[in-house]
């Protein structure tokens, strides 16, 4: 089965500065790969995604890259504000590929902290 | 904008009891998923559900669990004989028409405590 690996566990930016979180994954058939933010006690919830097709996404201060060759994906935040503390979750899944409902196959998650 | 919703927000029962977790999807979604979240470990898959019926299924959900759609809102998850391993949060998630890497939105959470 799919093995996501993402690297730091902890990081800790000051306010302003730019935080790059980085996740691999072990199936190469895997094209869905989903960055979730979870605060504490909350849901995770979806900052952003990138589908195989495309090696970019950028939406205001947040971008992902994708590397399917490397089997890599990171995720960019730049001109970090307090409210980006939070546990962030890399994920990966078939994304259908698979003709049913795939679930997603979680990173241990980065605790990004935003010194002010 | 439309939410996934989960009840109870909290339970907790005795070891070897059964608990039914409850969850909304939002109304047009058809995909549906569990997932859950040992304290401070990542989210894990548990199961997916399509067309009344699971689609895909982790080595988590054992014989001890079941989903089930018992009518046109509700998706429930069933865990039969409860074991304190099982303390965790649990997450229902749903996705849209297309499945094709569709987004899955994710519920609250139901914290399970098993003592």
């Amino acid at each position: 089965g799919e093995n996501v690996e993402q690297h730091p566990s902890t990081l800790s930016v000051q306010e302003g500065d730019s935080a790059v979180i980085k996740c691999t994954y072990s199936d190469s058939a895997s094209n869905y790969f989903p960055w979730y933010k979870q605060e504490l006690g909350k849901r995770p919830q979806l900052i952003i995604d990138i589908r195989s097709n495309v090696g970019e996404k950028k939406d205001q201060r947040i971008a992902v890259t994708l590397n399917k060759t490397a089997k890599h994906f990171s995720l960019h935040i730049t001109e970090t504000q307090p409210e980006d503390s939070a546990v962030y979750f890399c994920a990966a899944s078939l994304g259908g590929a698979g003709g049913g409902a795939d679930g997603l196959t979680f990173g241990k998650g980065t605790h990004l902290i935003i010194q002010p | 904008e439309p939410e996934v919703t989960q009840t109870p927000s909290h339970q907790v029962t005795q070891m070897g009891q059964e608990v039914i977790l409850r969850c909304v999807p939002i109304s047009n979604h058809l995909y549906f998923y569990w997932y859950r979240q040992i304290l401070g470990q990542k989210v894990e898959f548990l199961v997916s559900f399509y067309n009344n019926e699971i689609s895909e299924k982790s080595e988590i959900f054992d014989d001890q669990f079941s989903v089930e759609r018992p009518d046109g809102s509700n998706f429930t998850l069933k865990i039969r004989s409860t074991k304190l391993e099982d303390s965790a949060m649990y997450f229902c998630a749903s996705s849209g028409v297309a499945a094709l890497g569709e987004t899955q939105y994710f519920g609250p959470g139901t914290r399970l405590l098993v003592l």
